[in-house]
């Protein structure tokens, strides 16, 4: 089965610095994954998603995450943070009869 | 485009009366829609896959007699709280597929139901 795990529930980092939210996964077949961001009572907006082909991916609002394989990872990162960025993000692998399983979602918070 | 809605918003209901939840693809066939049920500070947990014109596919541990989900079309699907109870409070997020892209899914903005 699959599953996600997402280190750090919690990440505060400053304005203007790098975003790093981890995310490893468990899948017993090539993963499709995806990163999403919620805002406040809103619902979930993808970020960018990787399936198949280049290992780095671009998003949207300056994303990218990089599928590492032997590391079973797929990290979101942001070279620098901005005070709209302040969310929770959600990692997610594809599971079976095409659902999605989560992970337990990262705040990120955003230092002035 | 790709774009969900959810009617409504927000709700407040009293207990034991019954509540109904919309979610359209509004630009979009949605072949399946699904369910999912957030806490604060928690992940989203599904409900139910519902395929249209199909009976819906709960997950383990969700009443089916108290969240009933209908998949009439190909662009709407309701979820109706039956005799709601202060413990239903929750926000409800609806999603949905369009069959194009494997597994993606795009979210409804979500409605909040307050139980009183």
């Amino acid at each position: 089965a699959q599953s996600v795990t997402q280190l750090g529930s919690h990440v505060s980092v400053s304005e203007g610095a790098l975003v790093l939210l981890r995310c490893n996964y468990s899948s017993s077949v090539p993963p499709y994954l995806f990163w999403y961001v919620q805002y406040p009572n809103q619902g979930l907006q993808l970020l960018l998603k990787y399936t198949t082909g280049a290992t780095l991916v671009k998003g949207i609002n300056g994303f990218e995450a990089e599928f590492k394989k032997s590391e079973t990872s797929f990290p979101l990162t942001k070279p620098s943070a901005h005070m709209s960025d302040a969310a929770e993000y959600f990692c997610a692998v594809a599971g079976g009869a095409q659902k999605l399983v989560f992970g337990q979602g990262t705040r990120l918070t955003i230092n002035p | 485009g790709a774009v969900v809605s959810q009617h409504p918003s927000w709700v407040i209901c009293k207990s034991g009366t019954s509540v109904k939840i919309e979610c359209r693809s509004l630009d979009f066939q949605a072949t399946t829609m699904f369910w999912y049920r957030q806490f604060p500070k928690q992940s989203l947990m599904l409900m139910a896959t519902s395929n249209e014109g199909s009976k819906a596919t709960y997950e383990q541990g969700v009443e089916k007699d108290k969240f009933l989900i209908n998949h009439a079309s190909l662009t709407l699907s309701t979820l109706t709280v039956t005799s709601a109870h202060p413990e239903d409070s929750s926000f409800y997020i609806c999603s949905a597929r369009d069959g194009r892209t494997p597994y993606e899914q795009y979210f409804g903005p979500g409605t909040r139901l307050t139980v009183t």
